[in-house]
């Protein structure tokens, strides 16, 4: 199994530009979702999905969008860059109900907007 | 709502020496569950434990133990003997109970402590 895996690794945006992080899991997990990490900061939830169609907002969304149509593939798109997004990001993924239970982390994303 | 405070942003020990480190929470609910994640500086997240609000056991694994104690809302973790390779950031994190279905899978992170063994 591969777990978690994440594309790209690395990505330099240039303010207003758009783009996707890839996130697929192979465990059949019906839960995942997207974290950011800020120096000092944790771990922030941004958007999460208890299964395929199902999509919630957690508790940065803003300027994100994610959309659930398999059960393994969970991309996060950022619609309009800000420098306020330069952040690593986290996808995870766990079994879900009844949970909660260990969330398993992909590699990450280091994402830099100029 | 729910917090979780991690006091201590960095500590610094030489190796072979005994460290905690402090987690305190908050939530309204009485059912809600515990978790412990390393981050090493390769930086990918590592689960080391998940507690429940049920279970005020303590709990040993090894170098590394976990004292639950409701009555303070801690959650505190003791490595002994540190290592050089526990070298990392730690968080804590949180998530509320959702009722006869489990927990929620949504996690409530501490700001982490950055955990420095020095040989």
């Amino acid at each position: 199994n591969a777990g978690v895996t994440q594309t790209p690794k690395f990505q330099v945006l240039k303010t207003g530009q758009s783009m996707t992080l890839q996130c697929a899991q192979d465990m059949n997990h019906e839960y995942m979702s997207w974290y950011r990490q800020d120096p000092g900061m944790g771990l922030r939830l941004i958007h999460y999905s208890v299964g395929a169609g199902i999509t919630d907002q957690g508790e940065v969304p803003n300027g994100y969008n994610v959309s659930r149509s398999t059960t393994e593939d969970f991309p996060l798109r950022l619609l309009s860059a800000a420098p306020s997004q330069t952040s690593v990001y986290f996808c995870a993924s766990s079994q879900g109900d009844p949970g909660p239970y260990e969330q398993y982390f992909g590699p990450g994303t280091r994402l830099t907007v100029t | 709502a729910q917090k979780v405070t991690q006091a201590q942003t960095e500590i610094s020990v030489v190796e072979k020496e005994d460290v905690t480190l402090d987690c305190v929470y908050e939530t309204r609910d009485t059912t809600y569950y515990l978790f412990w994640y390393k981050q090493p500086p390769s930086g990918e997240l590592v689960f080391l434990i998940r507690r429940n609000s049920f279970d005020e056991q303590n709990e040993i694994s090894g170098r590394y133990s976990w004292n639950f104690q409701k009555s303070t809302s801690s959650f505190n973790f003791t490595i002994t003997a540190s290592q050089v390779v526990d070298s990392a950031v730690y968080f804590c994190a949180l998530s509320e109970g959702g009722g006869p279905q489990g927990g929620s899978e949504k996690l409530v992170f501490g700001k982490g402590t950055k955990l420095t063994v020095n040989p």
